[in-house]
């Protein structure tokens, strides 16, 4: 199962909005709504910032949101902020596989 | 508090042996899917294996007939037990507890570092 692809890095100033892409195929993101998004700042372990393609866990900010369209997510973060500077991984069930497949991971960057 | 305490990392050679713990608090392991996930060093993350709330368990192509997956509900522990260990197996190996759709974990412990390396 090859890993959902995400560009590389993303940046933006402090208050403005971006948004990290999660590409997959029909099997995986396109077919169902179980995409999900973690945070991980380095040396820390990944937190759950969105699940099931747009659902928030309780304590998440509402500036991070999630969508889909066709055989791609996305998570949008809105007014920007220095914490938020961590790499983002997308996650969703695929068909092909038993286990999920992860993202090829995000890093971002605060300008 | 919902807390997950990994333990049992370590450097071990290639070929050896060795067993991942990971205790939980605040909930019933034997209630929920529990994962383990791993991420090479300066790498992604990769699910590595799964065991259900009735037992059934599911592995990476990559662990399958060398890591074994299992709980003691007594004890509220979730074990990895690995074998035959490579070189590629060095990672940080992370504990989680799946959410309730079963494809996402939402609670995450603070990981354990595996070396293999002779």
């Amino acid at each position: 199962q090859s890993a959902l692809t995400q560009p590389a890095s993303v940046s933006g100033s402090p208050g403005q909005s971006i948004t990290i892409s999660c590409t997959g195929t029909s099997s995986d993101v396109g077919g169902y709504n179980y995409v999900s998004w973690y945070q991980q700042h380095p040396g820390k372990a990944p937190k759950l910032m969105i699940y099931d393609v747009s659902n928030r866990p309780s304590g998440v900010s509402n500036r991070f949101s999630g969508s889909k369209s066709g055989n791609t997510a996305s998570l949008t973060i809105s007014g920007l902020q220095a914490d938020d500077e961590a790499d983002y991984y997308c996650s969703s069930y695929t068909t092909s596989s038993t286990l999920g497949v992860f993202g090829t991971g995000t890093k971002v960057t605060v300008l | 508090e919902v807390q997950l305490v990994e333990s049992g990392g370590g450097l071990i050679q290639p070929g050896g042996s060795l067993r991942l713990s990971c205790a939980a608090s605040g909930f019933t392991v034997s209630s929920n899917y529990m994962s383990w996930v791993r991420q090479a060093p300066g790498k992604g993350l990769e699910w590595v294996s799964v065991i259900y709330s009735g037992g059934t368990t599911y592995y990476a192509d990559s662990v399958k007939g060398r890591f074994t997956i299992s709980r003691d509900n007594s004890k509220n522990m979730v074990y990895l037990q690995m074998e035959s260990l490579r070189a590629e197996d060095t990672a940080v190996y992370y504990c989680t507890r799946d959410g309730s759709s079963g494809w996402y974990s939402e609670i995450w412990g603070q990981g354990t570092l595996l070396i293999v390396s002779s």
